[in-house]
């Protein structure tokens, strides 16, 4: 398997462009989860998705941040129009249906992120 | 709605001793998980060791175990015999249960930075 797979991995844009960042989870999960990393304000839970239905979007800071997951092998996370803060890497991950996953991670495999630069 | 708190920005060890990373958890679920997360300088979140709510013993994998004590709320990662390349940062995070509020999402602790002198 290849894993979550996450593109592009790097990303500059300028301020008030539209930015798209894609994920393709881990074919059989049922679970998708989009996070940011920032210095000031550590991994946060975005969003995440149940059998392509999102779930809790609580975490999405404004309404410039939307995500989509079409199908059970593809997801996007978009931010129109993008801001300098925006800058943050963003991770993508999936998990199994159930409480527990197998070993060896339990369930919960990241991607390797997107790493936004809005200039 | 859950609440992880890692209270060390930073940590130094010494090559070949032993550290302990601080996780402090809160959560109305009445059964949940706990995981630790490695993120070397390169970026990528390595899993490291899992602990379950209900489990009866302490978990442990190689030189990573987790002290975990229930009624203090608390997961503890012992890391056993430092070497360099365990400079890191290092997250906790919480998993809720079915019927929870928190089912299937984790939620991340602010993260440790442990660096290892040789």
């Amino acid at each position: 398997d290849a894993g979550v797979i996450q593109s592009p991995r790097h990303e500059v844009t300028e301020m008030g462009q539209e930015v798209t960042l894609r994920c393709k989870p881990i074919s059989g999960h049922d679970y998708l989860f989009w996070y940011r990393q920032t210095m000031m304000r550590g991994l946060e839970l975005l969003i995440y998705f149940n059998n392509n239905v999102p779930i809790d979007d609580s975490g999405m800071p404004e309404d410039r941040f939307s995500a989509k997951m079409p199908n059970a092998s593809f997801s996007t996370l978009k931010i129109q129009p993008s801001e300098p803060r925006d800058s943050a890497v963003y991770f993508c991950a999936s998990k199994p249906k159930g409480l527990q996953g197998p070993k060896p991670n339990y369930g919960y495999t990241f991607g390797s992120g997107t790493r936004l630069t809005v200039v | 709605a859950q609440k992880i708190t890692q209270t060390q920005p930073g940590m130094f060890v010494q090559e070949k001793e032993a550290v302990t990373l601080d996780c402090t958890y809160d959560t109305s679920d009445p059964s949940y998980g706990l995981f630790w997360y490695k993120q070397p300088s390169s970026g990528e979140m390595i899993f490291l060791i899992y602990q379950g709510s209900y489990d009866q013993q302490n978990a442990t994998e190689g030189r990573y175990s987790l002290n975990f004590q229930k009624a203090r709320k608390s997961a503890n990662l012992v890391i056993s015999a430092s070497q360099l390349g365990d400079s890191a940062m290092y997250f906790c995070a919480m998993r809720g249960s079915i019927g929870g509020t928190s089912y299937g999402k984790l939620t991340f602790g602010q993260g440790t930075i442990l660096t290892v002198h040789p």
